[in-house]
This record gives structure tokens, sequence and C-alpha cells, in this order.
């Protein structure tokens, strides 16, 4: 069974700070897909990144970074210099094919992240 | 960019009420799904769809659910008897990976389903 952990309740920062999501995961398989997503108050769920396991070179986009390591099963997630437009709830979530599981994603419970201006 | 449409993005139900939830996935989409999420709780899957029937479904998808795509386009999430316990946001989602969920999925803005 796959499990994501974000431990991260809730994270309140002041605009311009630096902050990172952390994301654990669990899972038998060596083929597996992690991803993050953003819900902002409006309640979409928005795309941030799709990793594979066999790719652990970390990526910047912009203000936004993650951190792969399998060694601890984390991918956590950093944003740097914080907006009031990123305040959310961050999901991480796995894909794995266990027993023929690859359809779905498996979400942890979610990060609230306030940027207070 | 192309996305998934879902309506209505209310609904309101009496319990023992049926509801249909109704998406639009992208079009040359092949995988749809439905997630749900309970009030300040995590996202869920309920059901994958793929070629015209079901490929996985949760322990939550029990037999007052159903999913059909009726016509082609259209995707729907069908609660016969609703619940107090249903209320919740119902997200639908499509991809195109032919080999399964790995590929990015993209989510639809959501149905905020209140039975009461």
């Amino acid at each position: 069974a796959q499990k994501v952990t974000q431990a991260q309740t809730e994270i309140s920062v002041v605009e311009k700070e630096d902050v990172t999501l952390d994301c654990v995961y669990e899972t038998r398989d060596t083929t597996y897909y992690l991803f993050w997503y953003k819900q902002p108050p409006s309640g979409e769920l928005v795309f941030l990144i799709r990793r594979n396991s066999f790719d652990e070179q970390n990526e910047i986009s912009g203000r936004y970074s993650w951190n792969f390591q399998k060694s601890t099963s984390s991918f956590n997630f950093t944003i740097t210099a914080s907006q009031v437009v990123d305040s959310a709830v961050y999901f991480c979530a796995l894909s794995a094919s266990s027993g023929g599981s690859n359809y779905k994603l498996t979400f942890g419970k979610g990060t609230l992240l306030t940027v207070n201006p | 960019e192309p996305e998934v449409t879902q309506t209505p993005s209310h609904q309101v139900t009496q319990m023992g009420q049926e509801v249909i939830l109704r998406c639009v996935p992208i079009s040359n989409h092949l995988y749809f799904y439905w997630y749900r999420q309970i009030l300040g709780q995590k996202v869920e899957f309920l059901v994958s769809f793929y070629n015209n029937e079901i490929s996985e479904k949760s322990e939550i998808f029990d037999d007052q659910f159903s999913v059909e795509r009726p016509d082609g386009s259209n995707f729907t999430l069908k609660i016969r008897s609703t619940k107090l316990e249903d209320s919740a946001m119902y997200f639908c989602a499509s991809s195109t990976q032919k080999t399964g969920g790995q590929k990015k999925l993209f989510f639809g803005s959501g149905t905020q389903l209140s039975v009461l």
C-alpha cells in the first residue's frame, strides 16, 4: 500500500520569507511518481510538478524548488520569497503500480500555507 | 490550456435523493477519475474509468455509486441514495496516459455536494 505523510498541518509565514513544505512517502514499488498540487481558496486542484522515481535531480521553477531524496523517501517543496498569493493548501501525492494500482493518486492530508503581508 | 469542466459547482440535496455530478473531460483524454474531499480532509480516490469500464475503485465506491460515460464527452458520477456523509467536494480528473495514472492528472474545479 502507498502512503503519503505531510507532517505540517499549517504553516504561517510573513511575505518574502522562504518556506519548505515536507512530504514523506511509503511504497514498495521501485517505479513510482510523485506530485505536488496546490489548492487555493477557490477550491480547484492545480498541478505543480511530477517527478518519477528514477529522476532524483532537484528542480527549480521560478520561486518554486523541489528536493527529491529517495534515501529518506522525501519530496520536499520550497517556495522562495513567498507571496500572499501563495496562500493555499498544498498536497503531495504518490502514484505507484503495485498490484496493478497504477491509475490512482494517493494524497497526503495537505499543508495549509498562510502568507501574511 | 484545455480544462476539465464540472457542473454544477454547488449541489444541495436531501438525504436519500439521487444526485448526478457531471464532468466534461479534456477531449483527447482516455482515463477518467473521480476523487472526493471531505471538508478539511485529504483528497481521496473514488474510481478510475477507461475504455468504457471501471479500471479500479476504492472502498468508498460502494453500490450507491456508479459512473457512466453516456455520450463520449460527458463523464458522470451518480449517487443513488445520498447520505449525510456523502457531503464533500467531488473532483473529476482526466489524463492522456495509456498505461495508467503516472501522467499529469487534470482536475476540474469540483462540485461541492451538500446533503441535508
